[in-house]
């Protein structure tokens, strides 16, 4: 079984500072997929950044970026020049790549507060 | 439709009562995904449907709890008997394929009282 975890429950960070949110996994793939979703006060999950296990070259998404650490099993966001709207829940998931239809492991998330 | 649309927004019942949450995931996606997401903790994963595949239901909490799917789209969870230790925003998700990025509805709110 895959475990994730979060070891940020809350985090604060200025606008328009940089800020990094932590993640680690436990898996005995090889193969996978690493998500980083955001759950705003709106309920709804939405995908930040992906990484397929396979690729070495991190996942840049503008101003969210990961850095991706095969052997360390760690998955770290990265969140340049923090804006207001980035203020919401931060969920690390993982997915196994073997087989059909496998479903999402998420993390406990963090709170991410950006202040004015 | 444009995205993964879940019913009801908001629900109330009573201890003992039955629920039922529906899910209409987004039109060609054949992958749909139940998450349960308690005060302030992460997803927990209930069930998955896969085509015409029998569900994966390893993740149900207890035989209170089942879902379908009809025709390969509309799922509905249901609750029977529900406790207070149900409350919680019911997620639903669905994918193109069970490898794809898998999008969420805005959830269920449900209040068992």
């Amino acid at each position: 079984a895959q475990t994730v975890t979060q070891s940020q429950p809350e985090m604060s960070v200025q606008e328009a500072e940089t800020v990094t949110l932590s993640c680690t996994y436990d898996t005995s793939e090889s193969n996978y997929y690493l998500f980083w979703y955001k759950q705003p006060p709106s309920r709804q999950m939405i995908l930040v950044i992906r990484q397929e296990a396979y690729k070495q070259q991190n996942a840049t998404e503008n101003r969210f970026s990961v850095n991706f650490q095969k052997a360390a099993k760690s998955f770290s966001l990265k969140i340049s020049d923090s804006q207001l709207g980035d203020t919401a829940m931060y969920f690390c998931a993982f997915m196994k790549q073997r087989g059909a239809g496998n479903m999402l492991t998420f993390g406990g998330g963090t709170r991410l507060m950006v202040k004015p | 439709g444009a995205g993964v649309s879940q019913s009801p927004s908001n629900k109330v019942t009573e201890k003992g009562k039955d629920v039922e949450l529906r899910c209409d995931p987004i039109s060609g996606h054949t992958a749909l995904y139940w998450y349960r997401q308690s005060l302030g903790q992460g997803l927990e994963f209930l069930i998955y449907f896969q085509g015409n595949s029998a569900p994966d239901k390893s993740g149900l909490p207890s035989d209170r709890f089942s879902a379908e799917r009809t025709g390969g789209s509309v799922s509905t969870l249901t609750i029977q008997r529900t406790q207070q230790e149900d409350s919680a925003v019911y997620l639903c998700a669905s994918s193109l394929a069970g490898w794809a990025e898998a999008f969420f509805g805005q959830g269920t709110r449900l209040t068992v009282v």
